[in-house]
């Protein structure tokens, strides 16, 4: 099976401008992360969907980061404006409900400068 | 807050040596417990998924059991080759899925 793609591989941006995320999940996996993983910290959940529902943002940063999962399939992570700290590796994982393993994407390193 | 610890934080040992790393978690309301392999310039990928206090799980050279009264589970890898070197996540279950931040294993041969 295909796995989860996520685009670009590596992003450099200055702060204050925007940047964003592309995530295709498994085909016929309903769940989706985004994950903000820092150096030396483990992966940080900021946003899961179930479908095209959100079912837990609580840490994502809402005054600049966005997300969506539109139709259910795909995902966008958005950052507006990017900051220093937001220097991180952005996995994208996807799972069918419940207990299941997550898959997860190569991941996107964005370095803000 | 539910955090999930995991010991040590980075470990060293020679090709051929056990070894085992702890995931602690809290211990009420618990779905499941996930460990997860990450290499370097890869993708995390999922080693086991435990749902039952007392699962044992292997495949291969590595095993890991679970203890949900006490919240803790043990990731095992006997005989370790430098292929094995990689971070182990261990990541907790209840409303979302909560990582730790990881053991960084490197054998060395």
């Amino acid at each position: 099976e295909a796995g989860v793609a996520q685009s670009p591989r590596y992003k450099i941006i200055e702060k204050r401008q925007s940047v964003a995320f592309w995530c295709n999940p498994i085909s016929g996996h309903a769940t989706l992360y985004w994950y903000q993983q820092i150096l030396g910290q483990g992966p940080k959940l900021l946003i899961q969907f179930q479908n095209n529902g959100v079912v837990d943002d609580s840490q994502l940063p809402k005054d600049r980061f966005s997300a969506e999962r539109l139709k259910g399939v795909d995902s966008t992570l958005k950052i507006q404006p990017a900051k220093l700290e937001d220097s991180a590796v952005y996995l994208c994982a996807s799972s069918f409900p419940g207990t299941s393993p997550l898959h997860f994407g190569n991941g996107t390193r964005l370095t803000v400068t | 807050i539910l955090n999930v610890e995991q010991s040590p934080q980075s470990l060293h040992v020679q090709e051929g040596d056990s070894t085992n790393f702890t995931c602690s978690f809290p211990s009420s309301n618990f779905y499941a417990l996930h460990w997860y392999r990450w290499e370097t310039a890869k993708s995390p990928e999922a080693l086991f998924v435990m749902t039952l206090n007392g699962d044992e799980k292997k495949k291969g050279r590595i095993s890991a059991t679970l203890n949900t009264k006490e919240g803790y589970s043990y990731l095992y890898i006997k005989g370790s080759q430098p292929e094995d070197s990689a971070t182990y996540l261990c990541a907790f279950l209840f409303n979302d899925m909560r990582f730790g931040a990881g053991t960084r294993l490197t054998v060395k041969p």
